[in-house]
Formats: C-alpha cells, sequence, structure tokens
C-alpha cells in the first residue's frame, strides 16, 4: 500500500458525461500528479499540483481540469467525455519541495468507461 | 520532449531464469524510477535510482546518467514477477516534475 488513495475504483459512464475524480496523498506529500494509462498512448503525465498551485502540465485536454484542495486532496474533472477517454487514470504524490528529486508515489487507480 | 525507450517490449522467463530490462533516455536527467505494474493494474515502486546501483532482494538497478541509461536486473524469477515494467524520468530542467513513462517491458514469467 503506497499511501496514496484514490476513489472511486471504477466508473462507468455514458458519452458526453462528466465525472469526478477523487485523489488523496500520502501523509506530508504537498505534491499531486495525475496520470493516464490507456492501451494506445501508455502512461501519460496530465497535471501536477504543488500546495494548491498548478505547477506543470502534460498532455491534459480542455475538457479536462484538476484542483488541489487546502486538505491537500485533489480532483481530477472529466467533463463532455468521449469513448477515447476510457482509460485507467492514476494520482501520486511526492514531498516535491519543487526540485527534480523526489521520489513519487502512486495510488490504485481509477478505471473509466465511457459507453 | 524527452524521449524514453525500453527494452525488451516482451519478454518471457521460465521460472529461476534471471534478466535484464534496459531504460534508454534521449536528455540529462537527475531522477529515474523503476515501477512494476502488475497484472491487476497497481504501480508498485521498485527504485528512485538517479545514480549508481541499488539492490532490494532479487532485483536490482543501475543508472549510468552520464550514459543515458539505467538498468533493471531480476534474478531467480519468480511468476508473481510478471507485468510489466516501466522506468520513468523527468527533464533535467530542475524546477518541477514533468515526468515521462517509457513503453514498458511486458515480463511473463511461466512455470
Amino acid at each position: 500500500d503506497s499511501g496514496v488513495t484514490q476513489t472511486p475504483k471504477h466508473l462507468i459512464t455514458a458519452t458526453g458525461q462528466r465525472v469526478t475524480l477523487r485523489c488523496s496523498p500520502r501523509s506530508g506529500d504537498l505534491s499531486v500528479y495525475w496520470y493516464q494509462q490507456s492501451l494506445d498512448q501508455g502512461l501519460q503525465f496530465l497535471i501536477q499540483y504543488y500546495n494548491g498551485e498548478e505547477r506543470a502540465k502534460g498532455n491534459i485536454l480542455e475538457r479536462f481540469s484538476a484542483q488541489q484542495f487546502p486538505d491537500l486532496h485533489s480532483e481530477l474533472n472529466l467533463s463532455s467525455l468521449e469513448l477515447g477517454d476510457s482509460a485507467l487514470y492514476f494520482c501520486a504524490s511526492s514531498v516535491a519541495t519543487g526540485l527534480a528529486h523526489n521520489e513519487q508515489f502512486f495510488g490504485p487507480g481509477t478505471r473509466l468507461t465511457v459507453l | 520532449g524527452i524521449q524514453v525507450e525500453q527494452s525488451p517490449p516482451d519478454l518471457i522467463l521460465q521460472e529461476g531464469a534471471n534478466s535484464t530490462l534496459r531504460c534508454n533516455f534521449s536528455d540529462s536527467v537527475n531522477n529515474l524510477q523503476w515501477f512494476h505494474q502488475n497484472p491487476w493494474g497497481q504501480l508498485i515502486n521498485l527504485f528512485y535510482i538517479p545514480s549508481g546501483t541499488k539492490q532490494n532482494g532479487r532485483l536490482s538497478a543501475t543508472t549510468v546518467a552520464t550514459e543515458r541509461y539505467s538498468l533493471l536486473y531480476i534474478s531467480s524469477s519468480q511468476t508473481t514477477d510478471s507485468g510489466v515494467y516501466f522506468c520513468a524520468v523527468p527533464p533535467y530542467s530542475g524546477g518541477y516534475q514533468k515526468v515521462t513513462f517509457g513503453t514498458g517491458t511486458k515480463l511473463q514469467v511461466i512455470p
């Protein structure tokens, strides 16, 4: 158990809908990262938050947004869902003092299926 | 951006055999991690190894940052080692991490 929790574990929804994925980082970690793993794209970095502020952005679609709350949990919002958004979404956390020397720990993932 | 290549893409081993997985990266890095994704999809940290060599039981890893590669050694493989092995690196830009994962090595250990 990495100490990172994600809910829900599974999510099935329809095209055009909106969903929210939730992540709680390890105790003491200030950074949260979101990743998408799909069959054709592999593991893709989406976005990073550090202590409530957005710090790095990857291949995140405009239909997707995220935020980190004062208690450091994070939510990833996916809207206007398309079939291609079906994937495993991971959250990771690290101490992340702002330097690139930080080990990331991953949650169990949320498997999203868009029908 | 940084390119991360892993080899071999697929590997089948008899239980008890040894193997070496390779991760090549196209730019300087100051951080590298190896992960094992088990058949249930869970990503498990194996090593955090920006440079040098580390060992953990039957697994060990070596990163030669100056030559832009890292190796993961699995000795006396077991069926529970099956899954996909990923290396992941951020670019050497300091600041914040924008991690790139390799394409993975899919390992199957057969009894």
